[in-house]
């Protein structure tokens, strides 16, 4: 079975540059995260949809922050303009609800804004 | 705010000693509480979970011991092993709005040495 599917793996940009990541979750899955993991803050909930729907975007650090998830097999975070301190790396995950709770992750999407 | 406090940060135990992890939470509306285990480059990956109503859980090589009426939780990896070497993070999962929720622990990095 495939997992999670993120690109682009790996990212660098300039400051001022948008960005976008791309998530196909787990076929049948409900639920989608988007984390981001720093060494300082470590994993971080970003937004998470249920059933293509943002429930929770709490996360979101800042207007230049935002997530779409257009279809059940499709999400994007964009990052608009990046700044240095976006640098991260970015885990989509899936789950369905009421399947036991099992998040499953992504490889995530390593960010580096110069 | 922290809702699920982890420690250490990192530890270091020779191979066939037993590394223990603990995590404090303090939302009693929490009901799921994984680990998950993370090797460099990977994604996290569930480990093991337990729901509150019992004490310990035991998979494998490794026990998570629940305490309820503390709000602590902790991971115990028996005869530990080189390639138990990764980043070790507690969660826990609260019910919001009718959709499930994942909050983590800040991680522990572990590191087995032979």
């Amino acid at each position: 079975d495939a997992g999670v599917i993120q690109s682009p793996r790996h990212e660098v940009t300039e400051m001022g540059q948008e960005v976008t990541l791309r998530c196909k979750p787990i076929s049948g899955h409900n639920s989608l995260f988007w984390y981001r993991q720093t060494m300082m803050r470590g994993l971080e909930l970003l937004i998470y949809f249920n059933n293509n729907v943002p429930i929770d975007d709490s996360g979101m650090p800042e207007d230049r922050f935002s997530a779409k998830m257009p279809n059940a097999s499709f999400s994007t975070l964009k990052i608009q303009p990046s700044e240095p301190r976006d640098s991260a790396v970015y885990f989509c995950a899936s789950s369905f609800i009421g399947s036991g709770n099992t998040i499953y992750f992504g490889e995530g999407s390593w960010l580096t804004v110069v | 705010q922290q809702q699920v406090k982890q420690s250490p940060q990192s530890l270091i135990v020779q191979k066939g000693g037993i590394p223990i992890i603990n995590c404090a939470y303090e939302n009693t509306a929490f009901d799921y509480f994984p680990w998950y285990q993370q090797f460099p480059g990977k994604g996290p990956a569930l480990l093991i979970a337990i729901r509150p109503d019992v004490s310990e859980k035991k998979e494998g090589r490794f026990t998570i011991s629940f305490n309820k009426s503390a709000k602590q939780f902790s991971l115990h990896i028996m005869d530990s092993q080189p390639g138990d070497s990764a980043t070790y993070f507690c969660a826990a999962k609260v019910v919001h709005f009718g959709n499930e929720k994942l909050t983590f622990g800040t991680g522990t990095r572990l590191t087995i040495i032979p």
